[in-house]
């Protein structure tokens, strides 16, 4: 079956504007993650989303958004970007039952370059 | 509380020697394990997961990794290294809450 697609692969913007992420993920899973990931900080959990609603959410500014549609698709925004937004963007998707994550699939990420 | 710790951010073995990733957690009620390879630029790959079934578990390319309660460790293991295998590894951990904990991460350096 398919994996988790993220869409685009590589963007480059400018301090000041705005991006939107995209990422599918595998049929069936109700359950996606998003992560950021630098060479100093590591992965940093961005938001958790579940039938669309956000169910968890990590430490980051209100600049950080995201929606999740009834599809499971889901997209991140971020606003107002800054240099230190450059990154590794992680989706995950995974198949939760009850309370339990088996464990997530990956996308490939998009890597973000804010100039 | 929940987290895992990798010790050792940098490892450098030998090629077809032994590979020994560290990795030890805390949880205060049994978790899931987790071991996942991350290539330059792409996504985490899962190499194998412990769900409360063998405390050994093989996972792809080789690697295996064995649960052990009385040391809260979940090392991971392969017998013989190859060039293929640098890259960054992650050990993780998820419990009951649905929440998901990375390791800091472990850079493995193959040298021929």
């Amino acid at each position: 079956k398919a994996g988790v697609t993220q869409t685009p692969r590589y963007l480059i913007k400018t301090r000041g504007q705005q991006v939107t992420l995209s990422c599918s993920p595998i049929s069936g899973h109700r359950s996606v993650s998003w992560y950021q990931q630098t060479p100093g900080q590591g992965l940093q959990f961005l938001f958790e989303y579940f039938s669309e609603t956000q169910r968890n959410k990590g430490n980051f500014p209100g600049r950080f958004s995201g929606r999740q549609f009834s599809n499971s698709r889901s997209e991140m925004n971020v606003s107002t970007l800054e240099l230190g937004d450059s990154a590794l963007y992680l989706c995950a998707s995974s198949s939760v039952t009850g309370q339990a994550n088996y464990g997530y699939t990956f996308g490939s990420g998009t890597r973000l370059t804010v100039v | 509380a929940q987290s895992v710790t990798q010790l050792g951010s940098h490892v450098s073995v030998s090629e077809g020697a032994l590979v020994l990733l560290r990795c030890n957690y805390s949880s205060s009620v049994p978790p899931y394990l987790f071991w996942y390879v991350q290539y330059p630029n792409q996504g985490l790959q899962l190499l194998l997961k412990y769900t409360s079934a063998a405390t050994l578990v093989k996972g792809i390319n080789g690697f295996e990794a064995e649960f052990k309660k009385s040391e809260t460790s979940f090392h991971l293991t392969k017998p013989s290294a190859h060039m293929s295998d640098a890259a960054e590894y992650f050990c993780a951990l998820s419990n009951t809450g649905n929440q998901f904990y990375f390791g800091t991460g472990t850079s493995l350096t193959v040298i021929p």
